[in-house]
């Protein structure tokens, strides 16, 4: 039973730029969550998908957007990069909203 | 929205030794959750605890969620369990709050 994998693990990108990142949910589950994590911060929640749609978001501007798919895998977009957004960003799913579980993260390094 | 305070920011222990780690919560306990972040980043959930206790080998976790606390317990410490952990809560069980961790450092 494959966990929540997120693709690319590393990557490097230049101010201005845009990036995204993938998730595909664990087995069985239909939420997805995407949290940012700064060096040495605890996780900050973005935003979460369920039913392809956006439910909740947290304290991110437009430029951090998503998607979620019917299959329920799930896209990170952010826009205009700035040093800032470098960070670990973390994809986590779940079912009936109670325990989650992340993946392995993709490491974010705006230059 | 709801804080939380973890404690201690840093812990160093020699192997074989037992911790306690705590979180206070500034509001009402509902989808409390503590995980484990390995050096690579990866966050393992342990429990998944609004109240009670629960135990899971040498770990073990208590919510006296009206007192809205947390305790984590690890016991007979290893290396392996170095890392950073964190309690987390949030009204939905998706959008949680985390606090700022406790580094775990186990010498051998």
């Amino acid at each position: 039973d494959a966990g929540v994998t997120q693709s690319p693990t590393h990557l490097i990108k230049t101010r201005g730029q845009q990036v995204t990142l993938r998730c595909s949910p664990k087995s069985g589950h239909d939420t997805v969550s995407w949290y940012q994590q700064a060096l040495g911060q605890g996780p900050q929640f973005i935003f979460q998908y369920y039913e392809e749609e956006e439910r909740q978001r947290g304290n991110f501007p437009d430029r951090f957007s998503g998607h979620q798919f019917p299959n329920y895998s799930s896209e990170l977009n952010v826009n205009a990069l700035l040093l800032g957004d470098s960070a670990l960003y973390l994809c986590a799913s779940s079912f009936l909203g109670n325990t989650i579980y992340f993946g392995e993260g993709s490491w974010l390094t705006v230059v | 929205g709801i804080q939380v305070e973890q404690s201690p920011p840093d812990l160093i222990l020699q192997e074989g030794a037992n911790s306690t780690l705590r979180c206070n919560f500034s509001d009402s306990v509902n989808n409390l959750q503590w995980f484990h972040q390995n050096p690579w980043g990866q966050l393992i959930n342990l429990f998944y605890i609004p109240s009670g206790t629960k135990q899971n080998g040498r770990l073990s976790a208590t919510t006296v969620a009206t007192e809205r606390y947390s305790l984590l317990y690890i016991s007979s410490s290893q290396t392996t369990d170095s890392g950073v952990y964190f309690c987390a809560d949030g009204d939905d069980g998706n959008k949680l709050v985390f606090g700022a961790g406790t580094i775990l450092r186990v010498k051998s």
